[in-house]
């Protein structure tokens, strides 16, 4: 059965420090994974992925794909406040995509 | 704006309505889809409907029913709300499966 599995599932961090957010997966026919980050409201994209080792960075957020051993990571350097949200890994097939049950940040001033 | 809508954003309705979520993307994308997310923010995919397949989580009861009269709306009628039913339902798009463009959510809250 296809499955994203997301750790850790809560996270509380002060600002400054360094999270790493990781996501396992697996999925039959694999054909991208997408880094989401939810606040109040409706998921909004980060990144998409969809081939192994390279970085994609955006400001203080990066994340990178090993699709040999089938996770990625999500790095937010120098946390801020309004990085606290909930962090949704999804993978894609040709079919659907799945999603993790999400990371919960917390960054404290 | 280009971008995934819905209506309304907040439900409140009682046991045993009939209610509907409209759902309109103006993104061009070919395929449409329903998720449910509830009180631990889990995604659940419902639907998902492009124009030549629908496909149904075959877990969403057949009160959950889909509706697209064109390519840029896919509408959610539910039937016989029931209390579990209470969630934030979110519509996406997407161009031939490739990620997915979230609408702001609907928040069901069914007394």
């Amino acid at each position: 059965e296809d499955k994203v599995v997301q750790s850790p599932l809560s996270l509380v961090v002060h600002e400054g420090d360094t999270v790493t957010l990781n996501c396992s997966y697996e999925v039959t026919n694999f054909r991208s994974l997408l880094w989401y980050k939810q606040e109040k409201k409706a998921p909004t994209f980060l990144f998409m992925l969809t081939s192994s080792g390279i970085e994609k960075k955006s400001g203080r957020l990066s994340s990178i794909l090993d699709k040999k051993e089938l996770f990625s990571i999500l790095n937010i350097t120098a946390t801020q406040t309004g990085d606290s949200a909930i962090y949704l890994c999804a993978v894609g097939n040709n079919n659907d995509m799945r999603f993790g049950a999400g990371t919960r940040l917390t960054v404290k001033p | 704006d280009t971008a995934v809508s819905q209506t309304p954003k907040y439900l409140v309705t009682q046991m045993g309505n009939d209610k509907s979520i409209k759902c309109e993307q103006n993104l061009g994308h070919d395929t449409m889809y329903w998720y449910k997310q509830d009180s631990k923010k889990f995604l659940k995919i419902m639907f998902s409907y492009n124009n030549k397949e629908l496909i149904i989580n075959e877990t969403v009861p057949n009160r959950f029913s889909p509706k697209s009269p064109d390519k840029a709306h896919l509408n959610l009628h539910i039937n016989s709300l029931e209390l579990g039913d209470s969630a934030v339902y979110f519509c996406a798009s997407s161009h031939f499966r490739v990620g997915r463009f979230f609408g702001p959510g609907t928040r069901l809250t069914v007394l």
